[in-house]
């Protein structure tokens, strides 16, 4: 089974700054690999897939890149909506996995 | 428009059953596959398993091997999840997800079903 680690677990932040995620893969994942937002009490929301593919209606300020083991979610300028937790998934292999999260919190 | 509709609330006893059904609509069932994954209070997310609506083929998690069972129903374009042997730590949010036919890679999940709060309890 192919493990993600990602980084930070938190990130305090102010809106308007830039945002930084890492996930990491224990192997390649080729570029097969998404990011998802979730709110408190919500369901998860694709926002990247393929690394670096922006789902429909995702705003441009979210970009993905990477490949193989080492990828990052960007988030350009954060707004009051963006501070959530953060998931990526790894979609290479079966039985796909899920990163721990990291939670970007209002400074 | 794409709608994922999973059934409601449950509460069991340990070593019970649940079935949670997953109805999806505004698009070709069998084109796709369901994925479900679970969320344990305050925890984070965790994959399941897959199934594909086109043909049946079933991936499941290693921690759920033995335990659970994945089935779609073509002719109502529903989803079914059930787990058997339930423990309190089966605890958790169940969620549906549209998911590729026969592949995850070059997909995401897009389309996910409110989710279904499953209470393990004696």
């Amino acid at each position: 089974e192919i493990v993600l680690t990602q980084s930070p677990a938190t990130l305090s932040l102010s809106p308007g700054e830039r945002a930084t995620l890492s996930c990491r893969a224990s192997q390649s994942v080729s570029s097969y690999l998404a990011w998802y937002q979730q709110k408190p009490g919500q369901a998860p929301r694709l926002l990247i897939f393929d690394a670096s593919n922006r789902a429909t209606g995702i705003p441009a300020r979210f970009s993905g890149s990477g490949s193989a083991t080492d990828f990052t979610l960007t988030i350009s300028s954060l707004e009051p909506e963006d501070f959530a937790v953060y998931y990526c998934q790894q979609r290479s292999n079966w039985p796909l996995t899920f990163g721990g999260g990291t939670k970007v919190e209002i400074k | 428009q794409v709608q994922v509709v999973q059934s409601g609330a449950e509460v069991k006893k340990p070593g019970a059953s649940v079935k949670v059904s997953c109805k999806a609509s505004g698009y070709t069932f069998t084109s796709y596959g369901i994925s479900w994954v679970r969320q344990a209070p305050g925890q984070g997310l965790e994959w399941m398993g897959w199934i594909s609506a086109y043909n049946g083929n079933t991936n499941y998690a290693q921690n759920f091997q033995g335990r659970v069972t994945m089935t779609t129903d073509t002719s109502t374009s529903t989803a079914y999840m059930e787990l058997r042997s339930l423990r309190s730590d089966d605890t958790a949010m169940y969620y549906c997800a549209r998911d590729g036919a026969l592949t995850a890679a070059g997909t995401g999940c897009y389309y996910w079903g409110q989710g279904t709060l499953v209470t393990v309890s004696s």
